[in-house]
């Protein structure tokens, strides 16, 4: 199983600043991996898919990087509705699995 | 817009078993790996289950391998999940997520999850 570790679990930002969050795997996943926001009594949303690409609709604030073991989602210019969950996936091998999430807050 | 609606969730005590449903609409259902990811209290996503487009190749989590089946009709495009001999770890709020035409991959849209609580 190939385990994704999340980092940090709470990130604390200024409105207006940059938020960048780090995705590891436990082995190679090439850039087989995805990124979600989660937000209390939502539906998870596809933020990032193939590591980089934004999914239809994602602002362009949003921005993926990475491949094999190391992976990050820039936001650019955090918002209010930035405030969620953020949780990665990778889909290169079964079973699909996720990372903890980071929690990201406005400081 | 892709809606998935599930169904099925509630209290169920130790050893139970619940099914859980999923409704889709407002896309063509047949072409899509469909999956379960489910949430505990307090814990991240974890994938459960996912299923190919005839329903002929299923993939499973080993926790719960051997208790739970996905199925699904593409003629009333639904999804199901059948959970049996249900433990308290399977507590959790379960989603219905669309994949691609491909086995592994992302989900790009989800319902609004039921909750599934294993107490007794």
């Amino acid at each position: 199983e190939i385990v994704m570790t999340q980092s940090p679990a709470t990130l604390s930002v200024s409105p207006g600043e940059r938020a960048t969050l780090s995705c590891r795997a436990s082995q190679s996943v090439r850039r087989n991996l995805a990124w979600y926001q989660r937000k209390p009594g939502q539906a998870p949303r596809l933020l990032i898919y193939g590591s980089s690409t934004r999914a239809t609709g994602v602002p362009a604030r949003f921005s993926g990087s990475g491949s094999g073991t190391e992976f990050t989602l820039t936001i650019s210019s955090l918002q209010s509705e930035d405030i969620a969950v953020y949780s990665c996936q990778q889909y290169t091998d079964w079973p699909l699995t996720f990372g903890g999430g980071t929690k990201v807050e406005i400081k | 817009e892709v809606q998935l609606v599930e169904s099925g969730g509630g209290l169920v005590q130790p050893g139970g078993s619940l099914r859980l449903s999923c409704s889709a609409s407002i896309f063509t259902f047949s072409p899509y790996y469909m999956s379960w990811v489910r949430q505990a209290p307090g814990r991240g996503l974890e994938w459960v289950a996912t299923i190919n487009q005839d329903g002929r190749e299923k993939y499973y989590v080993d926790s719960v391998r051997g208790r739970f089946t996905i199925s699904r009709d593409n003629g009333k495009n639904s999804l199901d999940l059948q959970m049996n001999f249900l433990r308290a770890e399977d507590s959790a709020v379960y989603y219905c997520a669309r994949g691609t035409n491909m086995g592994a991959c992302p989900f790009d849209s989800w319902g609004q999850g039921t909750l599934v609580t294993v107490s007794s």
